[in-house]
């Protein structure tokens, strides 16, 4: 039972470049986020999704796109990258909202340089 | 500005011991929180959690607390285990119109449970 799978594991990116993070769940869960925690801090919510077409701005959406075509995957976009977006990113899917427990993929270390 | 604030970056008991994790909040439409737990280079994993109309839940050596007059919960782990050591994190959410899609995350609390 995979749960939620993040790839890569790891990057490095050079400023300026793109990149998608991949998510994918096998759970049917109709809820998908994408979080980011920087050193010291807590988890700052980027996107989410509760549905296959619909996706809305969470806490720190700027940098960033989504998309939702299914719903098993929810990719996230980084168009031009800048140091600031150095942090780990955690996909996360609930069966409902956010007041159930989410699960978490394992994460994504990003470094921009 | 942190809606859900843990003042305690670290904390270090002896096993065997009671580990009690805080958790602040300012936000009063809160009305329902979670515990997370993060081993390192593994996502986190939900614990407990508690809806604003109880003030106490247990699961096993895990207790939440919740007093909403001070908008504050923490978390009691009875007896403490080493292999309990991790980040805990508190999380809340405000259920708006029914639904409720965003939890707001505390900073964490690095908790070491020594032999």
């Amino acid at each position: 039972n995979a749960g939620v799978t993040q790839t890569p594991k790891f990057r490095i990116l050079k400023i300026g470049q793109s990149m998608t993070l991949q998510c994918a769940q096998d759970m049917n869960h109709n809820y998908m986020y994408w979080y980011r925690q920087d050193p010291g801090m807590g988890l700052k919510l980027i996107y989410y999704s509760v549905g296959a077409g619909i996706t809305d701005k969470g806490e720190v959406p700027n940098g960033y796109n989504v998309s939702r075509s299914t719903t098993e995957d929810f990719p996230l976009r980084l168009e031009l990258a800048a140091p600031s977006q150095t942090s780990v990113y955690f996909c996360a899917s609930s069966y409902g909202a956010a007041s159930e427990k989410l699960f978490f993929g394992s994460g994504t270390q990003l470094s921009v340089l | 500005d942190q809606q859900v604030k843990q003042n305690s970056p670290s904390l270090s008991v002896q096993e065997g011991r009671i580990s009690i994790l805080n958790c602040d909040y300012t936000n009063s439409m809160f009305d329902y929180f979670l515990w997370y737990k993060k081993y390192p280079a593994e996502g986190p994993t939900f614990l407990i959690s508690i809806s604003s109309i109880k003030d106490k839940n247990e699961d096993g050596r895990f207790t939440v607390f919740l007093n909403k007059s001070a908008k504050h919960l923490s978390l009691h782990i009875v007896p403490s285990q080493p292999g309990d050591s991790a980040v805990y994190f508190c999380a809340a959410s405000a259920t708006d119109g029914g639904a409720t899609n965003k939890l707001i995350f505390g900073t964490g609390t690095l908790l070491a449970v020594q032999p």
